[in-house]
């Protein structure tokens, strides 16, 4: 079935340092691409999204590229806040089924130090 | 516009009890969700709705039981919780197959 594989974390660095999250992905299909991310204490929120490849989703100065040929969706950050100390997970969706159904890495966490 | 949200926040339970989680969204969304998250793992679907009236099981089902009664609103139900069920509870909702708005959590502890 589909999956989706992320880096194990935490991921730890200093303030405007340069952040890059990998993620793979296997799937049948021609899925959508998704990185949400978590702060302490709340939901998921999307971060940013790709629906086909090549596309580059960007969101508050992140992005990640869709890469077919490598199978694979980093997530990528030129210069780091404290504030984005957060996990951030990577996800698929399936729609195959009728639904859009969600396939989630494990999460990565990412901590910024001043 | 409040989203979605959950109630409630935080709960204890004994083993054997039950309770009801209440998910509830503003956004006249016709698809909702019930997800669980455990250290180490990504969230998994427990359950999910594509329309009032209409549930349906997802990855991780047994143990747990929903309703969809009214359209902005999807319940979670525990007949009979387990240490197993410790985990935090997660929400969503979607206008058909687009993107998924989560809720803010509910922590569940069974001892």
């Amino acid at each position: 079935g589909d999956s989706v594989t992320q880096m194990e974390g935490p991921v730890t660095l200093s303030e405007e340092a340069f952040l890059t999250i990998n993620c793979t992905y296997t799937a049948t299909g021609y899925p959508s691409l998704f990185w949400y991310v978590q702060y302490p204490g709340e939901g998921l929120q999307l971060l940013l999204k790709a629906t086909k490849a090549d596309d580059k989703g960007s969101n508050k100065g992140f992005e990640a590229t869709y890469r077919k040929e490598t199978t694979s969706f980093h997530l990528e950050k030129g210069s780091v806040q404290v504030s984005d100390s957060a996990v951030y997970f990577c996800a698929l969706s399936d729609r195959g089924t009728g639904f859009q159904k969600l396939v989630f890495g494990t999460g990565t966490r990412l901590l910024v130090s001043p | 516009n409040a989203g979605v949200t959950q109630t409630p926040k935080f709960r204890v339970l004994k083993t054997g009890q039950s309770m009801t989680l209440l998910c509830a969204q503003d956004m006249n969304h016709e698809y909702m969700y019930w997800y669980r998250q455990d250290p180490g793992m990504g969230l998994r679907l427990i359950h999910y709705s594509v329309g009032e009236g209409t549930t349906a099981k997802g990855e991780v089902p047994d143990g747990y039981n929903v309703s969809r009664l009214k359209k902005q609103n999807f319940l979670l139900g525990l007949e009979s919780a387990a240490p197993s069920q410790t985990s935090v509870y997660f929400c969503a909702s979607s206008y058909y197959q687009e993107t998924q708005y989560f809720g803010p959590g509910t922590r569940l502890l069974v001892l």
